[in-house]
């Protein structure tokens, strides 16, 4: 399994962009990079996935590059209620296939 | 999107005694679960892969014999933590993925297990 580094931590003020990096350097060809949210004492939540290039949703964007060694997760114009833990996984689609967590990153949104 | 529910969300028992926790996928089957285990401040740590019909893979360092898992049908695994002492204290929480063709990759979590042992 892939090992993924992020930050431990980021600081951001309501209204702004907050693009989260995330370091894969040994993902596997058959691997998606999926990040995750959660709140204290819930279980995350899928927040959104992907392969290469870029995807977008309803709450955010995942940029890939080529080489997909890393991603960045961008949420665009934080709220307070963005405050939150953010992990980037990385591992295979099938229902099998167990994902580890990395440290992920807790985002403070200040007013 | 598909839910999955834990059942219960908070206990408290004495050292010593077992506790059970349920996982159960409302709207879809899953021939794989997950459990993991979180304690504060901290990532969430893959316990081990419950495999619905068969044995679970235990993640290293794991005591199998402590935390006994059992996946009797494609929508319910439990855990459950015998001989439960404080430093069992912690967040459980299961996962799974819909099994065939509604297989989109979403992991989807349970709201969590909150065990305290006294």
């Amino acid at each position: 399994l892939a090992k993924t580094t992020q930050p431990i931590s980021m600081d951001s003020y309501e209204g702004q962009e907050v693009n989260i990096t995330c370091s894969h350097n040994n993902i596997a060809t058959n691997d998606y990079i999926t990040w995750y949210q959660q709140f204290p004492s819930q279980g995350p939540r899928f927040i959104i996935q992907g392969y290469k290039t870029k995807v977008t949703n309803e709450v955010a964007s995942l940029f890939i590059p080529a080489d997909r060694k890393s991603s960045t997760l961008s949420l665009p114009r934080v709220s307070l209620s963005d405050t939150a833990v953010y992990y980037c996984l990385v591992g295979e689609n099938t229902g099998f296939q167990k994902l580890v967590f990395g440290t992920g990153t807790r985002l403070l949104v200040s007013p | 999107g598909a839910v999955v529910s834990q059942h219960p969300s908070r206990v408290i028992c004495k050292s010593g005694t077992s506790v059970k926790i349920e996982c159960r996928s409302l709207d879809f089957q899953a021939t794989t679960m997950f459990w993991y285990r979180q304690f504060p401040k901290q990532s969430l740590m893959l316990m081990a892969t419950s495999n619905e019909g068969s044995k679970a893979t235990y993640e290293q360092g794991v005591e199998k014999d402590k935390f006994l898992i059992n996946h009797a049908s494609l929508t319910l695994s439990t855990l459950t933590v015998t001989s439960a002492h404080p430093e069992d204290s912690s967040f459980y929480i299961c996962s799974a993925r819909p099994s065939g063709e509604g297989n989109t990759g979403e992991l989807f979590f349970g709201e969590g297990s909150r065990l305290t042992v006294l």
